[in-house]
């Protein structure tokens, strides 16, 4: 089946700081992989995709790499601002129709 | 451009009352339309999925007839949900997918918080 995994949170960090974010992801055939960020009392927004192994997706600074050797597509950024401060999901589809998201990461940045 | 409205933002009802939620895509057109409904701190869970001009396909576990689904056009969907319970209080939210190439990325609204007293 399919099903998204990432890290629990929440995550504190300082402004500046380095920021990971683990995904992992099982998944039938190819599926395309999405992280989305929730700013508080908002929707879900497209932060970055990719769609195919090795392809690194990038907006605003944050970036993740589709790794197929280990079912990864972790979130990095090299220095968060406190206006990163949301909740970051990771997502997958297959068809476009179902997708799978995982629990969701709360990040919090402080100055 | 993608963006995806929702209204109200935010309602309170009574219970036993019906609720109306409107989504609409405001600058393209979306053949297929999806709800979900988000609990505090939790991912979203898939109501179900409408396609403009036919029925909606409902999730397991969602009541069809509690959680009414209409698409009437390529730029509106609405979720009614009747007889509202205090259980029922969520935040719903809805998404879109274009007619164009990419089909797989679904371009989300800003949520609607209901709270049924």
């Amino acid at each position: 089946g399919n099903s998204v995994t990432q890290m629990e949170g929440p995550v504190t960090l300082s402004e500046e700081a380095f920021l990971t974010i683990n995904c992992t992801y099982t998944a039938t055939g190819y599926p395309s992989l999405f992280w989305y960020v929730q700013y508080p009392g908002e929707g879900l927004q497209l932060l970055l995709k990719a769609t195919k192994a090795d392809d690194k997706g990038s907006n605003k600074g944050f970036e993740a790499t589709y790794r197929k050797e280990t079912t990864s597509f972790h979130l990095e950024k090299g220095s968060v601002q406190v206006s990163d401060s949301a909740v970051y999901f990771c997502a997958l589809t297959n068809t476009g129709n179902q997708f799978y998201f995982g629990t969701g990461t709360s990040l919090t940045v402080i100055p | 451009g993608a963006v995806v409205s929702q209204h109200p933002s935010r309602v309170i009802c009574k219970s036993g009352t019906s609720v109306k939620i409107e989504c609409r895509s405001l600058d393209f057109q979306a053949t297929t339309m999806f709800w979900y409904r988000q609990f505090p701190k939790q991912s979203l869970m898939l109501m179900a999925t409408s396609n403009e001009g036919s029925k909606a396909t409902y999730e397991q576990g969602v009541e069809k007839d509690k959680f009414l689904i209409n698409h009437a056009s390529l730029t509106l969907s609405t979720l009614t949900v009747t007889s509202a319970h205090p259980e029922d209080s969520s935040f719903y939210i809805c998404s879109a997918r274009g007619a164009g190439g990419d089909q797989e990325t679904q371009y989300f609204g800003p949520g609607t918080r209901l709270l049924v007293l």
